[in-house]
């Protein structure tokens, strides 16, 4: 299976600033099957970013990815207050689906 | 408006088994796949397998083979999974999650349910 690694592990910034959290796959994804998803305490993951690059519906476009093979990216332009959570890649491209562990973005 | 709506929090002993349920509404339930995904507490999202509404076949990842039976029934709009010969370690939260495209396999799951959490415990 597909080992995703997310790094860094916590990432401390001030709203305003520019976030960029990076996903290494153990092997290439196929098809740019990657996707990014945001997840508040208590609640369940919420799409951001599919197929690498593409926005979900209702995502704003503070929020961007991008990458192919097996390096990819999601960058948020200015931080909002909202935007302190914790953040998921997931390559999709290969059963099974795979998760990174996760990067905690918080306020510094 | 589409939503998942999942069933209540569980308390199970070690060796039981446990069945939560997902209904689905605001969308045609047989045209997207199903998703079912953990998280332990504190922990990340784990992939357990994925149903198809449509014609009920399963696929599941290998770590749950044999412990996971995932179904459906198209007359209410619910999936179910369940999970057989508990242990401590399956003790997390649990989530429904609808694949964005139709009819596809590999794909993003845009919509989540609200997350059942199970707990195993003697």
């Amino acid at each position: 299976e597909i080992v995703l690694t997310q790094s860094p592990g916590t990432l401390s910034l001030s709203p305003g600033e520019r976030a960029t959290l990076s996903c290494r796959a153990s092997q290439s994804v196929s098809s740019s099957y990657l996707a990014w998803y945001q997840q508040k305490p208590g609640q369940a993951p919420r799409l951001l970013i599919y197929g690498a690059s593409s926005r979900a519906t209702g995502i704003p476009d503070r929020f961007s990815g991008s990458g192919s093979g097996t390096d990819f990216t999601l960058t948020i332009s200015r931080l909002e207050p909202e935007d302190f959570a914790v953040y998921y890649c997931q390559q999709y491209g290969s059963s099974p689906s795979t998760f990174g562990q996760g990067t905690k973005l918080e306020i510094k | 408006q589409v939503q998942l709506v999942q069933s209540g929090a569980e308390v199970k002993k070690p060796g039981a088994s446990v069945k939560v349920s997902c209904k689905a509404s605001g969308y045609t339930f047989t045209s997207y796949y199903m998703h079912w995904v953990r998280q332990a507490p504190g922990q990340g999202l784990e992939w357990m397998g994925i149903i198809n509404p449509s014609g009920g076949s399963t696929s599941y990842a290998q770590k749950f083979q044999g412990r996971v039976t995932m179904t459906r029934d198209t007359s209410t709009s619910t999936v179910y999974m369940e999970l057989s010969s508990l242990r401590s370690e399956d003790t997390a939260v649990y989530y429904c999650a609808r694949g964005s495209i139709v009819g596809a396999t590999l794909d993003a799951f845009d919509i989540w349910g609200q997350g059942t959490m199970v707990t195993v415990s003697s």
